[in-house]
């Protein structure tokens, strides 16, 4: 089954503790992306990359990194998490035709 | 750079009748997509109807239809025969193939639509 699989799926931690949410997608598409969903401000991109080691910054990059070593897998790191990026994450993916993103399940992440 | 309003920020219906979800956008481009994706409460993210920005014809998924008015730069979504399924949060997306594709999709806000029986 054509998927992204998000992990974890519900994440609590305490501010400053470095985490990663892991993404991996089995469609073997070039380009991916991680978004942050919050009430009232829908979904804005923090990161996307269009192949292995080519990321670049989307429209809130600020406290966030990523890597793309392997075409399946697309890591958001939080190397200081602060509560202000307590969210809904969303990885997704789309293949060199650009035409549809195919998203995880989603990340619940508190910082506290 | 581009930007997308959904001016509805909830809307309810009853079952089995026909609602209207509206997004409008700002582009300079000709050439792009606009998507309508759904969140259900389970949070997934699903697309339920793409546009074309070259093709005239509206496109239509089943009980789905937009109205694509690209002078207007309206893309409004049509659900006729609402179910209780339909109750979700609506995204109004946008992307160009020219300003990163879909790996850059630009969100509206989003509309919460409830069905009720």
């Amino acid at each position: 089954e054509a998927q992204v699989t998000q992990n974890p799926r519900y994440l609590i931690t305490v501010t400053g503790k470095k985490l990663t949410v892991t993404c991996s997608q089995n469609m073997n598409h070039e380009y991916m992306s991680w978004y942050r969903q919050d009430p009232g401000l829908g979904l804005r991109q923090i990161y996307y990359s269009m192949n292995v080691e080519v990321t670049d910054k989307g429209d809130v990059p600020e406290g966030y990194k990523v890597s793309r070593k392997e075409k399946r897998n697309f890591p958001l790191i939080l190397e200081s998490p602060s509560p202000n990026q307590t969210s809904l994450y969303f990885c997704a993916s789309s293949s060199q035709f650009r035409t549809e993103a195919f998203f995880g399940q989603g990340t619940r992440l508190t910082v506290v | 750079a581009q930007t997308v309003t959904q001016s509805q920020p909830e809307m309810s219906v009853q079952e089995a009748e026909t609602v209207t979800l509206s997004c409008t956008y700002d582009t300079s481009e000709s050439n792009y997509y606009l998507f309508w994706y759904k969140q259900p409460p389970s949070r997934q993210m699903i697309l339920v109807i793409r546009q074309e920005a070259y093709k005239q014809q509206n496109a239509t998924e089943n009980r789905f239809s937009v109205n694509f008015q690209k002078a207007a730069k309206s893309f409004s979504l049509k659900i006729s025969d609402s179910q209780l399924g339909d109750t979700a949060m609506y995204f109004c997306a946008f992307s160009s193939p020219t300003q990163g594709g879909s790996e850059k999709l630009v969100f509206g806000k989003g509309t919460k639509l409830t069905v009720n029986p």
